[in-house]
């Protein structure tokens, strides 16, 4: 039963390097989520989507983009990665199909840009 | 908007000590309301959950009640084990644009020590 699974769990990247972050459920759960989380901040929403086809911007979307082409995966591409950037990123999923359901998290990305 | 609020960290306590970590809320309606907790390095993961005012979540010997009328959700324990050392956010979700989604707080780290 593996949840929502991340890779990579670690990176090191060169400031202006691209990359993607991968994000994968197999409980067939409808939305999906990325958050970053820093030091005294908590978890600020990045972008999330409620089905496939559909993305929408969370409260720090600048510099990340998303698309979800199938229910299972939920990428998130930093385009040209800046110091800023380094946090630790959290894919979470959810059901939409109950009134109330909880959230489910990956174990979660570290990234450090140089 | 909708919103949580919690206790700044971090809360260093010796074993079997007694451990509140308040949360408030600000929501529009009657919320649910969430407490998670994050185990070095590892994702978020649900701890307890109250549906409704007055209900009681309890889980690991942690509970927390919905109290309506000071709009809080103060997460407790009897007696803390160095195992509960983590990160325990308290979360909210709302409804927007026709999408449920969750609000977390900052975050509240708790270190145990024997």
């Amino acid at each position: 039963n593996a949840g929502v699974t991340q890779t990579p769990k670690f990176q090191v990247l060169k400031t202006g390097q691209s990359m993607t972050l991968q994000c994968a459920q197999d409980m067939n759960h409808e939305y999906m989520s990325w958050y970053r989380q820093d030091p005294g901040m908590g978890l600020r929403l990045i972008h999330y989507s409620v089905g496939a086809g559909i993305t929408d911007q969370g409260e720090v979307p600048n510099g990340y983009n998303v698309s979800r082409s199938t229910t299972e995966d939920f990428p998130l591409r930093l385009l040209s990665a800046a110091p800023s950037q380094t946090s630790v990123y959290f894919c979470a999923s959810k059901s939409t199909q109950a009134r109330i359901t909880e959230a489910f998290f990956g174990q979660g990305t570290r990234l450090t840009v140089v | 908007g909708d919103s949580v609020t919690q206790m700044e960290g971090p809360v260093t306590l010796s074993e079997e000590a007694f451990l509140t970590i308040n949360c408030t809320y600000t929501a529009t309606g009657y919320p649910s309301l969430f407490w998670y907790v994050q185990y070095p390095g590892e994702g978020l993961q649900l701890l307890l959950k109250a549906t409704k005012a007055d209900d009681k979540g309890s889980n690991k010997g942690f509970e927390a009640t919905y109290r309506k009328e000071t709009t809080s959700f103060h997460l407790e324990k009897g007696s803390v084990q160095v195992s509960d050392s983590a990160v325990y956010f308290c979360a909210l979700p709302f409804n927007s644009g026709g999408y449920q989604k969750v609000t977390f707080g900052t975050g509240t780290k708790l270190q145990v020590i024997p």
